[in-house]
């Protein structure tokens, strides 16, 4: 079946550290990827999204890239900044029937000044 | 213009009563889905509905009962509260898969039950 791991947080990092999340994932077929993102409070949001192979998606000075050789879709960033304090959630969708969109356990990310 | 809007957005409940969430969206898309947050914020899927006709059922207690009156709204009802069913819930919206080539889901801002 189809599925998603993201590591585990929280992460804490300082202001203008590079950030990494990484996700790997299972899935039949060629399903496309996403980055959510949930701030405090608030509903998830698309951050990015790769539809087939070596796609990169980015957003916001984000970046993921569609690895299929390794099955994975990492989030980085240069330099991050307090208020990209948020949760990040790794997603797929199978292009290949059914509406289910698989979601990750979701990463907590903490940026102190 | 708020694209995918639910209300109530804070509901406190004791435990044993009946209430109801309201989810709307102005996207003019064809599929909505109900989400359930936990504490943790691991997100579960509960419902999807496309066209009005129920597409996703996952396991989910029957005292939990979406309605779709139209393909903009998609409520959510739960009978008989419990503690364990206190949460964020999400609802949340998506094109008809077949039209895109991907499966862009739009969510709204949340309702946090609490249940006493």
């Amino acid at each position: 079946g189809n599925s998603v791991t993201q590591m585990e947080g929280p992460v804490t990092l300082s202001e203008e550290a590079f950030l990494t999340i990484n996700c790997t994932y299972t899935a039949t077929g060629y399903p496309s990827l996403f980055w959510y993102v949930q701030y405090p409070g608030e509903g998830l949001q698309l951050l990015l999204k790769a539809t087939k192979a070596d796609d990169k998606g980015s957003n916001k000075g984000f970046e993921a890239t569609y690895r299929k050789e390794t099955t994975s879709f990492h989030l980085e960033k240069g330099s991050v900044q307090v208020s990209d304090s948020a949760v990040y959630f790794c997603a797929l969708s199978p292009n290949t029937g059914g509406f289910k969109t698989i979601f990750g356990a979701g990463t907590r990310l903490f940026v102190k000044a | 213009d708020t694209a995918v809007s639910q209300t109530p957005k804070y509901l406190v409940t004791q435990m044993g009563n009946d209430k109801s969430i309201k989810c709307e969206q102005n996207l003019g898309h064809d599929t909505m889905y109900w989400y359930k947050q936990d504490s943790k914020k691991f997100l579960k899927i509960m419902f999807s509905y496309n066209n009005k006709e129920l597409i996703i059922n996952e396991t989910v207690p029957n005292r939990f009962s979406p309605k779709s009156p139209d393909k903009a709204h998609l409520n959510l009802h739960i009978n008989s509260l419990e503690l364990g069913d206190s949460a964020v819930y999400f609802c949340a919206s998506s094109q008809d898969e077949l039209a895109v080539s991907y499966n862009e889901q739009f969510f709204g801002p949340g309702t946090r039950l609490t249940v006493l």
